[in-house]
């Protein structure tokens, strides 16, 4: 089972609002990544977990904060975006953080912030 | 310049090979990625290669890899209205950070 589950799917919210988008992995992986896709763009990588420990933090905002309560969970909490964060947001996780592990990607949470 | 580079469409025609061209400017790639991505969905891993081969074959994909000329392809036999999607060469590196290193994608488009 190569799996990673995405919820919610879809996601509308105002700039003033708190969401947040979780991810889940039963594959026994120690590395979790969030990755936001813009349309017709490769996935940016935003953040990297190993072993629950935030890794890498690609210079993103504060208004996206990552949180991993667990080794099987990822969440990304989020409070006054902007329309220009509206895009496609992707978990994956791999079996270590290092080369040679392949990344299984989740199917997205579609955020469109108003 | 990117330092993963696609041609960012290709059309064929059902039944056909589709080959998807790569180029990456990193000598010290170690691991090279295929991936697949319809529409409104997340990316599906078709295949990868180690930088310490020259081909590798699964079902109706075939990788090859030039490392000479920091060339991947990636060849789809009898390709289906089914294959239609983007495809995005990715490879990791020795150095630095990040752990995965997109291109932008090719849009593959199949003709009935």
């Amino acid at each position: 089972d190569t799996e990673v589950t995405q919820t919610p799917k879809h996601l509308v919210m105002g700039m003033t609002n708190k969401k947040s988008l979780k991810c889940e992995q039963h594959m026994g992986h120690r590395a979790m990544y969030w990755y936001k896709q813009k349309a017709k763009k490769p996935p940016e990588l935003m953040f990297v977990y190993s072993y629950e420990k935030l890794s890498i933090n690609e210079s993103v905002p504060s208004r996206f904060s990552p949180e991993c309560p667990n080794s099987s969970l990822l969440n990304l909490h989020l409070h006054a975006l902007q329309p220009e964060d509206s895009a496609l947001y992707l978990c994956a996780s791999s079996q270590g953080r290092g080369r040679g592990y392949e990344q299984y990607f989740g199917p997205g949470t579609r955020l469109t912030v108003t | 310049g990117e330092d993963v580079e696609q041609s960012l469409f290709l059309s064929v025609r059902e039944g056909d090979s589709s080959v998807i061209n790569c180029t990456y400017t990193d000598s010290s790639s170690t691991y090279l990625y295929w991936y697949k991505q319809e529409p409104g969905a997340g990316l599906q891993l078709l295949t990868y290669i180690f930088s310490n081969m020259d081909m590798k074959q699964d079902q109706r994909l075939t990788v090859l890899l030039n490392k000479k000329d920091k060339h991947l392809s990636l060849r789809i036999a009898d390709t289906q209205t089914g294959d239609s999607a983007i495809y995005f060469c990715a490879e990791t590196r020795n150095s630095g950070n990040t752990p995965l290193v997109f291109g932008k994608g090719t849009r593959l488009s199949v003709i009935a």
